[in-house]
């Protein structure tokens, strides 16, 4: 079974530009998250989707950043425009929604974005 | 509100040693807490996780913690490194799952084991 899936590995972009970062999460996971790690320090909650809603969107950081799920499958995260302070690791986890307490979330390779 | 610590951005050990990794955590609730760890060039794996009952919990790799409520702690050991322990570990904490299940991490640790 594949893994949770995250294209590109890395980019590199000019401020200003735009990028579109994608997660594939593992089949049948109904629950998708975005983390983000800048340089440095802590590994931060960005948002987390329930199939195609958006369930908490509390760490996204500005209005530049826009999360899309359509469909419930794969998820985007588009940054526009990039600043220099956007760059960082962007991870994805997915989990199964059983409502159990101790549901694994399985995360991806991540997508290492420089804004240069 | 919830926060981690971890205490050491780099831990260094020899081969066979004890690893000793520190973790504190703040929550107003009762935590769930994880330890996860990252080999070079790849995502984040989860060693271990404590929910509820048995505050001694085994994770993979012969890596296990402690949960000690009144210390807020939730260590992380390995009574002898191996050279394939070198990694970035990070500890993590987060509300129960109805409540979201976000983690909320600590900076991470990263762990060099020396021959």
């Amino acid at each position: 079974e594949a893994g949770v899936t995250q294209f590109p590995s890395h980019s590199v972009i000019e401020k200003g530009q735009t990028v579109t970062l994608r997660c594939d999460p593992i089949s049948g996971h109904d629950n998708l998250y975005w983390y983000r790690r800048v340089m440095g320090k802590e590994i931060k909650f960005l948002l987390h989707f329930v199939k195609e809603s958006k369930q908490d969107e509390s760490g996204m950081p500005n209005n530049r950043f826009l999360a899309e799920r359509t469909g419930g499958t794969y998820s985007t995260l588009k940054v526009q425009p990039a600043e220099l302070e956007d760059s960082g690791v962007y991870f994805c986890a997915s989990s199964v929604h059983r409502g159990e307490p101790n549901t694994e979330a399985f995360f991806g390779q991540g997508t290492r974005l420089t804004v240069v | 509100a919830q926060s981690v610590t971890q205490l050491g951005s780099h831990v260094s050990v020899s081969e066979g040693a004890l690893v000793l990794l520190r973790c504190n955590y703040s929550s107003s609730v009762p935590p769930y807490l994880f330890w996860y760890v990252q080999y070079p060039n790849q995502g984040l794996q989860l060693l271990l996780k404590y929910t509820t009952g048995a505050t001694l919990v085994k994770g993979i790799n012969g890596f296990e913690a402690q949960f000690k409520k009144i210390e807020t702690s939730f260590h992380l050991t390995k009574p002898s490194a191996h050279m394939s322990d070198a990694a970035e570990y990070f500890c993590a904490v987060s509300r129960p799952y109805n409540q979201g299940g976000k983690l909320i991490f600590g900076q991470g640790t990263e762990l060099s084991v020396k021959p």
